[in-house]
């Protein structure tokens, strides 16, 4: 499985931008990244997707390095209710197009 | 509307007893999951499953069943419970092809006593 690599914990001040990076080195052309997010008791939550090109929604925005090999998750303005555990995955179709979850980064939000 | 439902939400059970937790999407998905996260919080696939393949991670032991009634339900069965099996388990799906996300559930919290 396509591996991704985050950093375990990461603090912001409410109401700034955050900067969740995400290494996946032995990503391959084909792969795509997803980030997810899951707040505390609840089940994971779709947040982003993205092949190449840099992608924005209501929720957040995802750049993509050129060569592929990093992301960077950007939330605009982080509140409270975006302390969560944030997860970058690739999802391949050599892995029966599976999501493989890591350890992902653990946001606290300072008000 | 839940998209993905997962019931019960707590199960609290004996060890060596067999128990069900069932799960149903209402998104017209072809596929659906389960993970398992442990006490360490780590999320790791069991099962995937469409209306052609099943995909199991060789890992989890064969006490563990998924059944799926039809295209919008994955049932997960536990055979034999053991101490080790309490966690939380969730239910998501998708539609196939890696350009789709994953809608999971709310998760069942399952203690082994």
């Amino acid at each position: 499985d396509a591996k991704t690599t985050q950093p375990n914990s990461m603090e912001s001040n409410e109401e700034e931008p955050v900067h969740l990076p995400c290494n996946h080195s032995t990503i391959s052309g084909t792969d795509y990244i997803h980030w997810y997010r899951q707040l505390p008791s609840q089940g994971p939550e779709y947040v982003i997707h993205g092949l190449t090109s840099n992608v924005n929604n209501r929720m957040a925005s995802l750049a993509i390095a050129e060569d592929r090999k990093s992301s960077t998750l950007i939330l605009h303005r982080a509140t409270l209710r975006d302390a969560a555990v944030y997860y970058c995955i690739l999802r391949a179709s050599n892995t029966g197009n599976q999501f493989y979850f890591g350890t992902g980064t653990s946001l606290t939000v300072i008000p | 509307d839940t998209a993905v439902s997962q019931t019960p939400k707590y199960l609290v059970t004996q060890m060596g007893n067999d128990k069900s937790i069932k799960c149903e999407q209402n998104l017209g998905h072809d596929t659906m999951y389960w993970y398992k996260q442990d006490s360490k919080k780590f999320l790791k696939i069991m099962f995937s499953y469409n209306n052609k393949e099943l995909i199991i991670n060789e890992t989890v032991p064969n006490r563990f069943s998924p059944k799926s009634p039809d295209k919008a339900h994955l049932n997960l069965h536990i055979n034999s419970l053991e101490l080790g099996d309490s966690a939380v388990y969730f239910c998501a799906s998708s539609r196939q092809g890696i350009n789709y996300g994953y809608t999971f559930g709310s998760g069942t919290r399952l203690t082994v006593v």
